[in-house]
């Protein structure tokens, strides 16, 4: 039973397009998370929610648009997608902040 | 700010080696302390935490003390394994704050 899955696993995609990608987590955890990982491996929180409600939003530009359906989801859509988007984003969900479980990543690769 | 700074990899050593990676901090107020490990192609994974200082974390043969008078968290093993090769990331939470604070990471090759 994965806890924290993200879909697709790889996404390789153009420049301009838009794609979204998906996290499941099966933990009954309240708050979610979507970070991003770059080349250096260097980990950046970009959004976090909690119960469906949007509480933290870093610096990220508005071509990246989380949403929730439900608590166990927290889906990451990217539009007109840019070279300095590839990167590794990651989804994790907590039953508090210091107790943070990561799905296993979803690798963009924009060209 | 909150901050972490980790020691620069990437860190290689022989199988049975002595292991330190350094993480120091900066933050407002007192912070919780973790390490975080992630094996080639997977996800993060909570490895050790400490919540106030001179708690020591420990798990699977790894320590670190948080040491609240030198703001620092260092990662240390006696005996390192082929497997322990990994990206180990130094992170901090601030009570009311709703995130961790990473540091960059430091890249650990093991070799037999």
């Amino acid at each position: 039973d994965t806890a924290v899955s993200q879909t697709p696993k790889y996404l390789v995609t153009q420049m301009g397009n838009d794609k979204s990608i998906k996290c499941e987590q099966n933990l009954g955890h309240d708050t979610m998370y979507w970070y991003k990982q770059d080349s250096k491996k260097f980990l950046k929180i970009m959004f976090s929610y909690n119960n469906k409600e949007l509480i933290i939003n870093e610096t990220v530009p508005n071509r990246f648009s989380p949403k929730s359906p439900d608590k166990a989801h927290l889906n990451l859509h990217i539009n007109s997608l840019e070279l300095g988007d590839s990167a590794v984003y990651f989804c994790a969900s907590s039953p508090r902040v210091d107790e943070q479980y990561f799905g296993p990543g979803t690798r963009l690769t924009v060209t | 700010g909150n901050s972490v700074t980790q020691m620069e990899g990437p860190v290689t050593l022989s199988e049975e080696a002595f292991l330190t990676i350094n993480c120091t901090y900066t933050a407002t107020g007192y912070p919780s302390l973790f390490w975080y490990v992630q094996y080639p192609g997977e996800g993060l994974q909570l490895l050790l935490k400490a919540t106030k200082a001179d708690d020591k974390g420990s798990n699977k043969g790894f320590e670190a003390t948080y040491r609240k008078e030198t703001t620092s968290f260092h990662l240390e093993k006696g005996s390192v394994q082929v497997s322990d090769s990994a990206v180990y990331f130094c992170a901090l939470s601030v009570s009311r704050s709703e995130k961790l604070v990473f540091g960059k990471g430091t890249k650990l090759t093991v070799n037999p």
